[in-house]
């Protein structure tokens, strides 16, 4: 069974600019969350998605903004880039809503801010 | 907002020697999970507690939810190099509407 996959691996943007994230979900998964990671922050949980649906959201503004499809696919997008926003993406997904469930981790996108 | 606090922040041992790792929240957590990210890699579940007073263990490691639900433990015997990297917990805050709030992890070290 094919993991978590997360396209692209690394992204160099500038400032005000946006990016867009892509994360595909194990096959049969219906719940994708997105998390950053940064050394000072720890693992900050930015939104869940559940058959297409927003499940939860965490304490991110909203130039932080994502999305599923169908199929269980996941974007995430982030306007207006700042330094601050540098950081490691990483995409989750588990079978049913995360709470309960083990999450499987996919290799992140690494993302520089200049 | 609701934080799972994780202490200590870094844990260098010898090699054979014991490791813990704590979580502590401050309002009674559902379940929590933990999670183990080795350098360069991306974090692995390696279990989910949610019974009060739950003990479970895998060979070397011993995980623990306190009674009150508001604590859990990890604990290593005889620290081995493939134990190095970060142990995450994530608690789940009750009636924080399913949210999966993450520790700040510990950084294990070991040294041959």
């Amino acid at each position: 069974k094919a993991g978590v996959t997360q396209t692209p691996r690394y992204l160099i943007k500038t400032r005000g600019q946006q990016v867009t994230l892509s994360c595909s979900p194990i096959s049969g998964h219906r719940s994708v969350s997105w998390y950053q990671q940064t050394p000072g922050q720890g693992l900050q949980f930015l939104f869940e998605y559940f058959s297409e649906t927003q499940r939860n959201k965490g304490n991110f503004p909203g130039r932080f903004s994502g999305r599923q499809f169908s199929n269980s696919r996941s974007e995430m997008n982030v306007s207006t880039l700042e330094l601050g926003d540098s950081a490691l993406y990483l995409c989750a997904s588990s079978l049913e809503i995360t709470a309960y469930n083990e999450q499987f981790f996919g290799p992140g996108t690494r993302l520089t801010v200049l | 907002g609701q934080q799972v606090m994780q202490i200590p922040q870094y844990q260098h041992v010898q090699e054979g020697e014991d490791f813990t790792t704590y979580c502590n929240s401050s309002t009674t957590l559902s379940n929590i999970q933990w999670y183990k990210q080795r350098p360069g890699g991306h974090p692995v579940f390696l279990i989910q507690l949610v019974k009060s007073g739950e003990v479970k263990k895998q060979k070397r490691l011993t995980f623990q939810f306190g009674e009150a639900k508001k604590n859990s433990s990890l604990h290593i015997t005889a620290t081995q190099t493939t134990d190095v990297g970060t142990y995450f917990c994530a608690g789940l805050i009750y009636n924080q509407g399913g949210k999966l709030i993450f520790g700040q992890g510990t950084e294990l070290s070991v040294k041959p």
